[in-house]
């Protein structure tokens, strides 16, 4: 069974520049989850989809984040435009119960 | 408002002894706790997990404790093997929007290293 894919890796930006990360959960997982990582803490949630409805965004910076996950599968998050606090590991899951599968992330570098 | 914490940043242990990582919650709604495990340049991978309705989890060399009253739980690793060495998050999942899967809310983590 594949697991949960993300690209890119690494990315590397200046402030105020845009950046968008994919995702494609573990098949038939309807739910899927993307989480940020700062370093030294845990991941914390951004935003949360039940297929391709958004069950959970409240810690979702609204302003500079967007999510979105069409025909219930795949998913993008975008940031724009990108602070210098927005550098951290971006996590996609995906779930069919309480146990959540990881991708290997996205580090987010923004200079 | 951390409801699950991690209070050790880092444990050192020796290769064949035991490694007990504890983690604290303050949320009493929390039914069911995950212990993950990440390695560097890698998502977290699930471990073990453990149900309010017990007391204690075994797989392998890792056992899940839960001490309810105290809102705590450890995990322990029994022997510990250098191929141990990795960040361990404990987390529990809250339920939203009607679902009965909602978002996992982790600690901060703790770095665990074996020594051969």
């Amino acid at each position: 069974e594949a697991g949960v894919a993300q690209s890119p890796r690494y990315k590397i930006i200046e402030k105020r520049q845009s950046v968008a990360f994919w995702c494609n959960p573990i098949s038939g997982h309807a739910t899927l989850y993307w989480y940020q990582q700062i370093l030294g803490q845990g991941p914390k949630l951004l935003i949360q989809f039940q297929n391709n409805g958004v069950v959970d965004d409240s810690q979702l910076p609204k302003d500079r984040f967007s999510a979105e996950r069409l025909k219930g599968v795949d998913s993008t998050l975008k940031i724009q435009p990108a602070k210098l606090e927005d550098s951290a590991v971006y996590l996609c899951a995906s779930s069919l119960d309480r146990s959540q599968f990881f991708g290997p992330g996205t580090r987010l570098t923004v200079l | 408002d951390q409801q699950v914490k991690q209070n050790s940043p880092s444990l050192s242990v020796q290769e064949g002894r035991i490694s007990i990582l504890n983690c604290d919650y303050t949320n009493s709604m929390f039914d069911y706790f995950l212990w993950y495990k990440k390695y560097p340049a890698e998502g977290p991978t699930f471990l073990i997990s453990i149900s309010s309705i017990k007391d204690k989890n075994e797989d392998g060399r890792f056992t899940v404790f839960l001490n309810k009253s105290a809102k705590h739980l450890s995990l322990h690793i029994v022997p510990s093997q250098p191929g141990d060495s990795a960040v361990y998050f404990c987390a529990a999942p809250s339920n939203a929007g009607g679902t009965s899967y909602g978002k996992l809310t982790f600690g901060q983590g703790t770095i665990l290293t074996v020594h051969p």
